[in-house]
């Protein structure tokens, strides 16, 4: 019954090694986010794509980058990952279609990054 | 930047016994929300109250909206040590943008 389902869970990779997160939906849903959450602290949009549009927050770093190649599927991509990057990367999805009656946000699980 | 704060941080309470849940925003909105995460777990939606609206209800949970104060609170009732986790008040000022407030970890001591 998973909606947004994130791969892996637990990531670790070496400082300054691209690595890409996954996020996956079963709701149709036309607007996917990344939000990066550090401990203790509120969950930060990163960017989200409304369809195919992607929408760049100001203050996220050059690199992250992010992929939606259809509906479903969302990657995160992290070209260089350094300490700072280490969070809970989190997926959520919401939909905006005519009349929607729903338009909250439904997370993943997240996925949570340590860079070694 | 972030659009909410939450106040107190923290919160322990024992179980039974009410909690209350403040969030201030700064700029007009749409609508506010309000999630909750367990520990390392992703968030999960409990109740949405729009800018129009002044007082929502679902279950245990109440949550008023205050526009003037840009102000929002979040009453959980009868609390139980399963309401234990992590508050956050998400505002949605441009559409389909949802900003985080810092959260609230209360703990339901049994």
């Amino acid at each position: 019954d998973a909606m947004v389902i994130q791969n892996p869970r637990y990531q670790v990779t070496q400082f300054g090694k691209p690595v890409t997160l996954s996020c996956s939906q079963t709701l149709n849903h036309n607007v996917m986010y990344w939000y990066q959450q550090k401990s203790s602290q509120a969950p930060k949009l990163l960017f989200h794509y409304y369809d195919k549009d992607f929408n760049n927050e100001a203050d996220t770093p050059d690199n992250f980058q992010s992929r939606r190649p259809n509906t479903s599927f969302c990657f995160l991509d992290i070209r260089s990952p350094g300490l700072g990057d280490a969070a809970m990367y989190l997926c959520a999805t919401s939909s905006r279609a005519m009349g929607a009656r729903r338009t909250e946000a439904f997370f993943g699980q997240g996925t949570r990054l340590t860079v070694v | 930047s972030q659009q909410g704060e939450e106040d107190p941080q923290a919160l322990s309470i024992q179980e039974g016994e009410n909690a209350t849940m403040n969030c201030s925003y700064k700029t007009s909105i749409n609508n506010l929300q309000w999630y909750r995460q367990n520990s390392g777990r992703g968030l999960v939606h409990l109740i949405l109250i729009r800018s129009n609206e002044r007082e929502k209800h679902s279950g245990r949970l109440r949550v008023t909206l205050d526009t003037s104060k840009k102000s929002s609170s979040l009453l959980i009732t009868a609390s139980r040590a399963a309401d234990t986790a992590s508050y956050f008040c998400a505002t949605e000022s441009t559409p389909y943008k949802y900003i985080f407030g810092t959260g609230t970890r209360l703990k339901v001591l049994a």
